[in-house]
């Protein structure tokens, strides 16, 4: 299966401040999502980035807070935006696995990135 | 209502006992069933996927699908301490367009207790 990696795996910030996730794949991947899991609660899509074209986004979810980078098959960052505590989360990045990686209909995660907001 | 419904447990069984952990969903157009393991302070981890009804099984987990029904199951033989986390269904659903989005039901905790 693919192997990805996120950095930050933690950070603690201050509210109105940003942070950028980044998310490095060991191969080439097509589709890569951004999802956000709170506290005792599910993954909930942000957003899906294919290279070459614009992220899109899911409802309750706008660029201007989130926005998204995705210059190559490899590698995308999520930026969170002018954050306030409601933001304190894990962030997670996953792909569709590569040809002869695995199943590509199947998501494989990053470990995620734990964001606390003060 | 939801359109993935998954027990929160959590749920607290002895080393060795079976456990079944189950999702419904609502949506017909949902093709790819998927079981996430996640460890505390981990990613999710692929556990098992398949696209038809039926049983499929790998090693001590069989993933089961009902189309008719619309449920989704895991079962878990001879449960190990080791196998403690939360249990995710995940499930692909296609849009008109030829993108697709996944879907996740709430999770469930299980401890397996030695």
């Amino acid at each position: 299966s693919a192997v990805i990696s996120q950095k930050p795996s933690r950070d603690i910030c201050q509210r109105g401040t940003s942070l950028t996730i980044q998310c490095q794949v060991d191969s080439q991947v097509t589709m890569m999502f951004w999802y956000r899991q709170q506290p005792g609660q599910s993954l909930t899509l942000i957003a899906t980035a294919n290279q070459g074209s614009e992220a899109t986004y899911e409802s309750g979810f706008v660029i201007d807070k989130f926005p998204i980078s995705r210059p190559n098959l490899t590698f995308s960052t999520l930026t969170v935006s002018n954050m306030s505590p409601e933001d304190s989360s894990i962030y997670l990045c996953s792909v569709n696995p590569g040809r002869g990686l695995g199943d590509p209909d199947t998501q494989y995660f990053g470990p995620g990135t734990r964001l606390t907001v003060l | 209502q939801k359109e993935v419904e998954q027990d929160p447990g959590p749920l607290s069984v002895p080393e060795g006992a079976i456990v079944s952990l189950n999702c419904t969903y609502s949506n017909s157009a949902f093709q790819y069933f998927m079981w996430y393991r996640q460890y505390s302070r981990k990613g999710p981890e692929l556990l098992m996927y398949t696209y038809s009804s039926g049983n499929k099984e790998d090693g001590r987990f069989t993933a089961q699908v009902d189309k008719s029904s619309k449920y989704i199951s895991l079962f878990i033989r001879d449960s190990q301490p080791s196998d403690s986390a939360t249990y995710l269904c995940a499930m692909r659903v296609p849009f008109t367009s030829g993108t697709y989005k996944y879907i996740f039901g709430t999770g469930t905790r299980l401890k397996v207790l030695a």
